[in-house]
């Protein structure tokens, strides 16, 4: 079955650091892949949307020169949190979709726990 | 606007029994409708996926229904065990054009 890794599973940072997660499809090409947020007891929030090789297409709300995008290869994206600060704690999950994906379906990661002090 | 609710927003069954989760959706347009189940500090795992001509889909344990007229779908697990305790989140997928809407979940604890 498709897989979907994301690395590291967790990250504790300082205030004011960069932390870069990596989101890899292990078994399929990846044309898409998306990346969320959620937080405690809440759903999974749409951050942005990436096509390999164009930029990131984010929603609205999120700001684009803090959470960078980067989907240079067809098996990975990455996301890196700029000058991170406390209430960009949460857990960070992505997913990643194939060009011609039946049922349009996406595979998601494990997710990140992304802690900032 | 689209909008996906679950309920009940929890739930505590005893181990062996059985328990039906609930999904109502406005989404437009519709191509299909899943069920994932979350465990803690974990990524979505998908359970079903129904487009609009099905109406039922099993997994395991794991049975969903869709109703396409009424817009509502329900995920029921059968002899539940321990490790069915997660979050089940329904998920209405709008098709290549369009994003995913997500349901709030219902958070399951299947107890002794």
């Amino acid at each position: 079955g498709a897989v979907v890794s994301q690395h590291p599973s967790w990250v504790i940072c300082k205030s004011g650091t960069s932390v870069k997660i990596e989101c890899r499809s292990l078994d399929f090409q990846a044309t898409t892949m998306f990346w969320y947020r959620q937080f405690p007891k809440q759903s999974l929030m749409l951050m942005a949307t990436s096509n390999e090789g164009s930029k990131a297409t984010y929603e609205q709300g999120v700001e684009k020169d803090k959470f960078l995008i980067n989907h240079a290869s067809l098996t990975l994206s990455t996301l890196t949190v700029t000058s991170a600060h406390p209430e960009d704690s949460s857990f960070y999950i992505c997913s990643a979709r194939a060009r011609d994906a039946v049922y349009n379906e996406q595979f998601f990661g494990p997710g990140t726990r992304l802690t900032v002090l | 606007k689209n909008q996906v609710e679950q309920s009940p927003q929890s739930l505590i069954i005893l181990e062996g029994k059985n328990c039906t989760l609930q999904c109502n959706y406005t989404v437009s347009p519709f191509s299909n409708l899943r069920w994932y189940k979350q465990d803690t500090g974990r990524g979505p795992v998908s359970l079903t996926i129904m487009t609009f001509s099905e109406n039922t889909k099993s997994n395991g344990r794991y049975t969903a229904t869709l109703d396409a007229d009424t817009k509502q779908s329900s995920l029921h697990i059968t002899a539940s065990q321990l490790s069915d305790s997660a979050s089940y989140i329904c998920v209405v997928d709008g098709g290549t054009a369009s994003k995913l809407t997500f349901g709030t979940g219902t958070r399951l604890q299947v107890t002794l």
